[in-house]
């Protein structure tokens, strides 16, 4: 079973930059999905972006243009570079894994999040 | 980008069912599996399905999972306290831009 683990968030005022980083083990960050969701305190779930096996990236349309999602296989580590960081980024950021199986008809599925870090707390203010 | 809906809450006494709803569209459930999770206080999401009705390893078979057309369906059975917790549905939505969506999430309350 793998495991996830944060770091990286903190107090930033508006305008400013954070790096997030998401160190894996048990699993290789490039064999699979790798997403990070946020959650304001108190409310639900919102994906914010995914790196996939082949190397693309994309984004929930509020942060396209600012943040970047990126890995370094060789230390199995996920990236959030967070750029002109505004309130409304406030929230609890998760790094996930989407499963990596093959479905009922054979064919490869990368969807489920099966592995989630305990999150790292990212307030702009 | 959507959402999927779902209701604010659902309630029952321990012992008996509650389904959830998660409503969407052709572009996400109806093209993608569906998975849900579950977020007790304080914790970090758990998955508790995939492909729509499989429970990973752990998962006990009072959970279950169903889909038709746009909308997905979570069960709970034998209603615990330990089942107090939020909710919520997910999929991918390759409409535009391949997004991974979530559903607005439930509180599940045992009275």
């Amino acid at each position: 079973e793998g495991q996830l683990v944060e770091s990286g968030g903190g107090l930033v005022q508006p305008g400013g930059s954070l790096r997030l980083s998401c160190a894996a083990s048990g699993f290789s960050v490039n064999w699979n999905y790798m997403n990070w969701v946020r959650q304001v305190p108190g409310k639900g779930l919102e994906w914010v972006s995914v790196i996939r096996i082949a190397g693309d990236t994309h984004y929930t349309d509020s942060v396209k243009g600012r943040f970047i999602i990126s890995r370094d296989n060789s230390k199995d580590t996920l990236y959030l570079q967070m750029n002109n960081l505004r309130a409304d980024d406030t929230a609890v950021y998760y790094c996930t894994r989407s499963m990596n199986y093959h479905d009922s008809s054979g064919f490869e599925t990368n969807d489920a999040f099966d592995i989630w870090g305990l999150g790292t707390m990212v307030t702009v203010s | 980008q959507s959402v999927l809906t779902q209701p604010p809450s659902v309630s029952a006494a321990p012992g008996q069912k509650v389904t959830i709803s998660c409503s969407g569209s052709r572009s996400n459930i109806g093209s993608n599996y569906v998975s849900w999770y579950q977020q007790r206080p304080g914790t970090t999401p758990k998955l508790l399905i995939y492909e729509n009705r499989k429970r990973p390893s752990g998962i006990r078979d009072r959970f279950s999972g169903s889909t038709s057309g746009t909308s997905a369906t979570l069960g709970i059975t034998g209603l615990q306290t330990g089942d107090e917790a939020d909710y919520y549905c997910g999929t991918w939505d390759f409409s535009l831009t391949p997004v991974y969506v979530f559903g607005t999430g439930t509180k599940v309350t045992v009275l």
